[in-house]
């Protein structure tokens, strides 16, 4: 099936840094969502990508649709301690949902 | 605003028993889903469901069970629990809509916390 990539797998930044993170799949797909969980919680969608060169934001997120429709970028812009959480990206085929592994996100004040 | 509910939110189970787990959703979605989550690993899809009364299998269905009696209501079913089935498991739904099921949003649970010893 298809197998989505997500790096980095983890990341340590401080208080109003920005973050980068991607993913990638060796198959391509048609829309990318973007997810946020938090601890004792179930994810909340971010972003969704519906076009290849697709540039969508919420808020101080932005997330892109790669050209290729093989990989997705979530940047998030001065970041703050609410930000932290697991991100997952997720593409959709006709009759299932996958989702990266997800980057885990920790701020430090 | 409820959204989606699952009850229950912790359990810890012997090998061998059986147990239920119910999402509940106030959102009139069409289309429901349940997911296991392990450490290091996204979510993974159980089953699905596009209507009341029907169901189908995802990527990891074995040893789980499902049914969508009602419209709100998605169960899932483990009829002999295995230490392999120890996860978190999430329930989601969303809206039908002119585009293919799983193109469509998802609403998750804050998720049941299953241990089986």
């Amino acid at each position: 099936g298809q197998q989505l990539n997500q790096s980095p797998q983890s990341m340590f930044i401080q208080e109003g840094e920005d973050v980068s993170m991607n993913c990638t799949s060796s198959s391509i797909f048609n829309t990318w969502l973007w997810y946020k969980q938090e601890p004792g919680e179930g994810p909340v969608l971010l972003i969704a990508l519906y076009k290849a060169g697709e540039l969508t934001s919420n808020g101080r997120l932005t997330a892109q649709f790669g050209i290729t429709r093989k990989d997705s970028f979530l940047n998030i812009s001065a970041s703050i301690p609410s930000d932290v959480g697991i991100y997952f990206c997720a593409g959709p085929g006709n009759n299932d949902m996958r989702f990266g592994a997800g980057t885990r996100l920790t701020v430090k004040p | 605003n409820a959204g989606v509910t699952q009850t229950p939110k912790f359990r810890v189970l012997k090998t061998g028993q059986s147990m239920t787990l119910l999402c509940a959703q106030d959102m009139n979605h069409e289309y429901m889903y349940w997911y296991r989550q392990d450490p290091g690993m996204g979510l993974r899809l159980i089953h699905y469901s596009v209507g009341e009364g029907t169901t189908a299998k995802g990527e990891v269905p074995d040893g789980y069970n499902v049914s969508r009696l009602k419209k709100q209501n998605f169960l899932l079913g483990l009829e002999s629990a295995a230490p392999s089935q120890t996860s978190v498991y999430f329930c989601a739904s969303s809206y039908s809509g002119v585009n293919p099921t799983f193109y469509q949003p998802q609403h998750f649970g804050d998720g049941t916390r299953l241990s089986i010893l």
